[in-house]
């Protein structure tokens, strides 16, 4: 099973500021079949990225990701007050599709 | 837009088998695009990959649950359904049903809170 670990647990920033959000996998994932997730309370996760940098449906350019192999990158590259919520990173390639713990980004 | 949502008791008494139903609309259960998928989330804490089933029938679930849990799909009624063997206060979560390419999420359920208490 591969493990995700997401960091850091909570981000603390302003609107307009960018944020940096990392998952690092305990072994290589494969094809790049790694997918972020945004969370709001209440809600059910929404895609944001698949296939480690390609933008779901609907998702604005703000957002995008990055990496390969076992380290990988979402960047909100200004925060509107709407992506105030949880991220989650999920890989997709192996059986189980194991998520990251969350990270959590907060308005400081 | 393929849409899911969850339905089946919010209640259910420990040891006793969560059944859960997630119904599909907008699109067919049967086309093969999809991979049709569990997950979990106890309140306040992080998701849970329970386990998922292709059109085929075959099925992939997570090892720690596996021995409890079986998924299987009614393409008649454009159905997929969970169910989760001798429950305990552990399994109280909201569950969510999804579908996507291999074991992604591309569209979910609204989520349906399943509490496990006598």
């Amino acid at each position: 099973e591969i493990v995700l670990t997401q960091s850091p647990g909570t981000l603390s920033l302003s609107p307009g500021e960018r944020a940096t959000l990392s998952c690092r996998a305990s072994q290589s994932i494969s094809s790049g079949y790694l997918a972020w997730y945004q969370q709001k309370p209440g809600q059910a996760p929404r895609l944001l990225i698949y296939g480690a940098s390609s933008r779901a449906t609907g998702i604005p350019d703000r957002f995008s990701g990055s990496g390969s192999g076992t380290d990988f990158t979402l960047t909100i590259s200004s925060l509107e007050p709407d992506d105030f919520a949880v991220y989650y990173c999920q890989q997709y390639g192996s059986s189980p599709g194991t998520f990251g713990q969350g990270t959590k980004v907060e308005i400081k | 837009q393929v849409q899911l949502q969850e339905s089946g008791p919010g209640l259910v008494k420990p040891s006793q088998t969560l059944s859960l139903i997630c119904t599909v609309s907008g699109g067919s259960i049967s086309s093969g695009s999809y991979y049709w998928s569990w997950i979990r989330q106890p309140a306040g804490k992080g998701l849970e990959w329970i386990g998922r089933i292709y059109t085929s029938g075959s099925t992939n679930y997570n090892p720690s649950l596996k021995s409890r849990v079986t998924i299987s799909v009614d393409t008649s009624k454009n159905q997929f359904s969970l169910k989760l063997s001798s429950v305990t206060a552990a399994d109280t979560a909201v569950y969510y049903c999804a579908s996507g390419y291999y074991f992604r999420g591309d569209h979910w359920g609204q989520g349906i809170l399943v509490t496990v208490s006598s």
